[in-house]
């Protein structure tokens, strides 16, 4: 089943904040996240295997959520190479279903 | 660091004609990927191999078919080529099935004409 991920598109200036999120009605089992620039292959970010789970990646970091089966990405003090889409993807012993994915630009 | 290799990396083609994508994954890794991505829209898994034997398969067309060599290289063939099969095509690989993190090829963009 298709995770859903909100928002769908979000607008930031440069050094702003944004969050991520991606819930399934499904229970969660692994979150992965990765960034994709037009037209170039999806960058692996980071991947969220137990509940209470929290990753970072230079500013860019994650928790996970397994009660409320949800898993947020968090992008702090952002820069303009940020700019891309965010797809999360969820599996469990089965192959990776990912969301439809949020688009972020960052602009100056 | 050794990436996903992926060929060619364009390709155009007539409506049923057939095209073979290759792709050579990281070295040691033992799962082969095989995504389809339409304009827009999030990838679609289509097929893995792990060890060289099919693992699962997704929405892969009949016409498509697939397979991984000793060398672990992975082929998708695609026959009766559509309109609607053009498309970004990647492969990606990891280490270990489905739950571990995938490395993912630059794609072949592929147009049908």
């Amino acid at each position: 089943q298709q995770p859903v991920q909100s928002p769908q598109a979000v607008i930031l200036r440069e050094g702003e904040d944004a969050v991520i999120n991606c819930s399934s009605s499904k229970a969660l089992y692994s979150v992965h996240w990765y960034r994709q620039k037009h037209g170039e292959a999806p960058v692996f970010l980071m991947i969220l295997l137990k509940g209470g789970e929290q990753k970072g990646h230079e500013k860019i970091s994650a928790s996970f959520n397994e009660k409320k089966q949800q898993s947020s990405l968090y992008l702090t003090a952002s820069q303009l190479s940020y700019s891309g889409t965010y797809f999360c993807g969820t599996a469990r012993n089965t192959p990776l279903v990912f969301g439809k994915g949020t688009r972020l630009s960052v602009i100056a | 660091a050794a990436g996903v290799i992926q060929s060619p990396r364009h390709l155009i083609k007539e409506k049923r004609e057939t095209a073979t994508l290759k792709c050579y994954p990281i070295p040691r890794h033992d799962t082969v990927y095989w995504y389809q991505q339409g304009p827009g829209q999030d990838p679609q898994f289509l097929i893995s191999f792990y060890e060289k034997m099919q693992s699962d398969k997704g929405s892969i067309p009949d016409r498509f078919s697939a397979q991984q060599f000793s060398d672990y290289h992975s082929e998708l063939n695609m026959s009766s080529l559509e309109l609607g099969d053009s498309a970004l095509y990647f492969c990606a690989s990891s280490l270990g099935k489905n739950s571990y993190e995938q490395y993912f090829g630059p794609g072949t963009r592929l147009t049908v004409t």
